[in-house]
């Protein structure tokens, strides 16, 4: 049962472009999701979250948004540079405090062609 | 500040033999996660510790276990190895003031199990 999908496996953009990667989920409980990049032979590096009370939260070239009736999320990078080649994870959690269980989905490979 | 290190980086073992791998949180962390990561997959929640004791777990079998020391540092062990049980095993610590849940991970250990 994948409560969290990510359907594009891998995404390719220009330098320069906006890359949008996508996340849907079907668990209705979860209150805060997130982004993890993650290079080979590292760990997920923590990127952007949002809650589910925010529709929108934006940082620097990161913004990430929330459609809660359509569970869905996406993350918008722009302009898009080649050290954002990598994998991109979306996460959620139930609860908006505490340290509750991450659910992965199975990442989008995004590949910034230069 | 110390970031999240695991150690060994690789493991190699046999099929029905035991492992321990290890886990230092990050510096102020309390709570320590554990996450497998198949090939191709997102992680997978195994089980969380703070302050010691188990604080939820995923659905892992009864030999992944593990322990958290007084100074928050982490072991994971699993008995009775199983080809399945090759993956990439993440540590993530975290601190349970505060919004969300902002893990930060380690880079892994990456066992094969033969």
């Amino acid at each position: 049962d994948q409560q969290v999908k990510q359907n594009s496996p891998s995404l390719s953009v220009q330098e320069g472009r906006i890359s949008i990667l996508n996340c849907d989920y079907t668990n209705s409980m979860f209150d805060y999701f997130l982004w993890y990049k993650k290079y080979p032979a590292e760990g997920p590096t923590f990127l952007i979250s949002i809650s589910s009370i925010k529709d929108k939260n934006e940082d620097g070239r990161f913004t990430v948004f929330l459609n809660k009736s359509a569970k869905h999320l996406s993350l918008h990078i722009v302009p898009s540079q080649p050290g954002d080649s990598a994998v991109y994870f979306c996460a959620a959690s139930v609860g908006l405090f505490g340290n509750e269980k991450l659910t992965f989905g199975t990442g989008t490979r995004l590949t910034i062609i230069p | 500040e110390t970031g999240v290190t695991q150690s060994p980086t690789h493991l190699i073992k046999t099929r029905g033999q035991q492992v321990t791998l290890r886990c230092s949180s990050q510096s102020g962390h309390n709570t320590v996660s554990w996450y497998q990561q198949a090939l191709g997959q997102g992680p997978q929640f195994i089980f969380q510790y703070y302050r010691e004791e188990e604080n939820g777990r995923g659905n892992f079998p009864p030999r992944f276990s593990g322990l958290q020391f007084p100074n928050y540092s982490s072991e994971l062990n699993v008995n009775a190895l199983e080809l399945d049980d090759s993956a990439l095993y993440l540590c993530a610590s975290s601190s349970p003031t505060g919004e969300g849940n902002i893990q930060y991970f380690g880079a892994g250990t990456r066992l094969s199990v033969l």
